[in-house]
């Protein structure tokens, strides 16, 4: 089955500064979801990937898939408190367009310090 | 325009109670899903439904059971609560299941079992 491994589990950076998530497949990714949560509340979609090497920005949150597709990372620049959540990515393991059993990474808690 | 909606948001329940958690959508989504969210393992399909009708085991399907006998409502059933379901259970759905629309979650329910 497949597996998404994010990394880091936990981060803390200071307002201003630039990071990044990254989710490991271990297959080859189908469509790939980025997903905040924030604590309390349920997940608010932020981006879908699917083409290697496609690249998605909302605001100062920008979005990579690789060209193998194995791989994605989640870019914030000069973050703000706002940004503070957990991340999730999650996959479509299926060839089938649309079957749609996401799995998900374990996620990444982003600590934003003022 | 509520979205998705699920009740109740907390409960806490005795070893070997039975429950049933709701979820609603009023978008008129096709596809429904459920979710267990626990520390460190991220989000892990326990059912889902393609349409009203239409059931299907996920990931982690054991000790519960689902139904859909309208678009709108998809409940999840605890027939014998164990202190291995506490965890806090999130509801999807999206629009078609052949489209690659991502799913929108419903704000979880927390559930404890002692």
């Amino acid at each position: 089955s497949q597996e998404l491994e994010q990394s880091p589990q936990s981060l803390i950076v200071q307002e201003g500064k630039n990071l990044t998530i990254n989710c490991t497949s271990s297959k080859t990714l189908y469509g790939l979801y980025w997903y905040k949560q924030k604590y309390g509340e349920g997940l608010i979609f932020l981006m879908m990937l699917q083409k290697g090497g496609e690249e998605k920005s909302h605001e100062k949150i920008t979005a990579k898939l690789d060209e193998k597709k194995q791989q994605s990372s989640l870019h914030i620049t000069a973050s703000q408190p706002s940004h503070a959540g957990i991340y999730l990515c999650g996959a479509d393991p299926s060839t089938i367009q649309g079957a749609q059993k996401l799995v998900f990474g374990q996620g990444t808690r982003l600590t934003i310090n003022p | 325009n509520a979205g998705v909606t699920q009740t109740p948001k907390f409960q806490v329940l005795k070893t070997g109670q039975s429950m049933t958690l709701q979820c609603a959508q009023d978008m008129n989504h096709e596809y429904m899903s459920w979710y267990r969210q626990d520390p460190g393992m991220g989000l892990r399909l326990i059912h889902y439904s393609v349409g009203a009708g239409i059931t299907d085991q996920g990931e982690v399907p054991n000790g519960y059971n689902v139904s859909r006998s309208t678009t709108e409502d998809f409940p999840l059933r605890l027939l014998s609560a164990a202190p291995s379901q506490t965890s806090v259970y999130f509801c999807a759905s999206r629009t078609d299941r052949r489209s690659n629309q991502p799913q929108h979650f419903g704000d979880g329910t927390r559930l404890s079992i002692l």
